[in-house]
């Protein structure tokens, strides 16, 4: 299996444009998860879904992020507009239980 | 709700050295566990999990860890280093409703 795919694996962007990450997950898992990761605040979870349902985006940040997952097989988490704080390293992992998740290898988010 | 507390966030140890990275958790129900690594521009990998059989679990590259209920540790250990074991280490605890919940993380060098 090819792993949890993700793209871009680097973005540059200026503040204000509109940003879109993707992630493929591994194929039969049934829960998708996005975390940010920086320095001052470490790993953060934004949001996870199961069967392709949103269950808990509390840790969305404000309105200008959002995530869908149309299918089993895909998820996008915008960013819009962006801002320079939102530079960071987004992860995408997925699982089938509730035991291990598998991490994809990040986008890494730069907003000048 | 569950947390996990990493103690050091950065450990320093000698090639051959023991490693002992520490976690302590507090969860209301009985936890799983988990070790996750995160070397250099890349995502997190499972190094190990207990989920409530042997106390004693090992994971992969020597490293094992013990869950001990009565100090409420899952501290991670590995007899001997390695240079290749430099990198960023996480724990993370979940109660069963996938989701997982990390630590700090500790930065785990090795000096030739």
């Amino acid at each position: 299996d090819a792993g949890v795919i993700q793209s871009p694996r680097h973005e540059v962007t200026e503040m204000g444009q509109e940003v879109t990450l993707r992630c493929k997950p591994i194929s039969g898992h049934n829960s998708l998860f996005w975390y940010r990761q920086t320095m001052m605040r470490g790993l953060e979870l934004l949001i996870y879904f199961n069967n392709n349902v949103p269950i808990d985006d509390s840790g969305m940040p404000e309105d200008r992020f959002s995530a869908k997952m149309p299918n089993a097989s895909f998820s996008t988490l915008k960013i819009q507009p962006s801002e320079p704080r939102d530079s960071a390293v987004y992860f995408c992992a997925s699982s089938f239980s509730i035991e291990t998740q598998y991490f994809g290898p990040g986008t890494r988010l730069l907003v000048l | 709700a569950q947390s996990v507390t990493q103690l050091g966030s950065h450990v320093s140890v000698s090639e051959g050295a023991l490693v002992l990275l520490r976690c302590n958790y507090s969860s209301s129900v009985p936890p799983y566990l988990f070790w996750y690594v995160q070397y250099p521009n890349q995502g997190l990998q499972l190094l190990l999990k207990y989920t409530s059989a042997a106390t004693l679990v090992k994971g992969i590259n020597g490293f094992e860890a013990e869950f001990k209920k009565s100090e409420t540790s899952f501290h991670l250990t590995k007899p001997s280093a390695h240079m290749s074991d430099a990198a960023e280490y996480f724990c993370a605890v979940s109660v069963r409703n996938e989701k997982l919940t990390f630590g700090t993380g500790t930065r785990l060098t090795i000096i030739p």
